[in-house]
């Protein structure tokens, strides 16, 4: 089966530029994840999805950073404007179900802010 | 609040020896517990997981886990490391309410000599 897709996986921006990552889950997964992952850190959950509805957005940025899954299938995750401490990998991470459910994570997209 | 500790950030061992890398937990409850494996470029993979029950825990590629409650503790070991094993180690704990948020440590990352 189709792993969890990301794109782009790189990306370069100026500060107070604005930024979209896209995401694909696993198909039938019903829970995804958006984690942000910064040099030398564990990733850090930013926002979890079940469906199309929020379960927990506690730690994102919501001045600057917003997110979707409209249709309950692929998600986008917004930067605007960014910040050099933005500069991270964000990764992507599905599961079939939320409590313990395997999650599948992508590649990941490394954002670069100058 | 849930957290992680991973007290070696860098590890060096020589193919063939055996590995433990170490992770220490702060949760009130039972904890739902994993370890991850991320390969430079790649998404985190899950080598393997513990919910309950038997505390000696298999995974895949030839990964085992103990987990001690009475030291708040959750080890990586593998009896004889492969050269293909050198990446980034994550231990993470499910936070509470179990809704599948991880919550992870900050990462060890192992080199192996030839």
């Amino acid at each position: 089966e189709a792993g969890v897709a990301q794109s782009p996986r790189y990306k370069i921006i100026e500060k107070r530029q604005s930024v979209a990552f896209w995401c694909n889950p696993i198909s039938g997964h019903a829970t995804l994840y958006w984690y942000q992952q910064i040099l030398g850190q564990g990733p850090k959950l930013l926002i979890q999805f079940q469906n199309n509805g929020v379960v927990d957005d506690s730690q994102l940025p919501k001045d600057r950073f917003s997110a979707e899954r409209l249709k309950g299938v692929d998600s986008t995750l917004k930067i605007q404007p960014a910040k050099l401490e933005d500069s991270a990998v964000y990764l992507c991470a599905s599961s079939f179900a939320s409590g313990g459910g395997e999650q599948y994570f992508g590649p990941g997209t490394r954002l670069t802010v100058t | 609040a849930q957290s992680v500790t991973q007290p070696d950030i860098h590890i060096t061992v020589s193919e063939g020896a055996s590995l433990e890398l170490r992770c220490n937990y702060s949760y009130g409850a039972t904890p739902y517990l994993f370890w991850y494996v991320q390969s430079p470029g790649q998404g985190l993979q899950l080598l393997l997981k513990y919910f309950s029950g038997d505390t000696l825990v298999q995974g895949i590629k030839g990964f085992e886990a103990e987990f001690k409650r009475s030291q708040s503790s959750f080890n990586l070991r593998k009896p004889s490391v492969h050269w293909s094993d050198a990446a980034e180690y994550f231990c993470a704990v499910a936070g509470s309410g179990n809704t599948g948020k991880l919550i992870f440590g900050q990462g060890t990352t192992l080199q192996v000599k030839p």
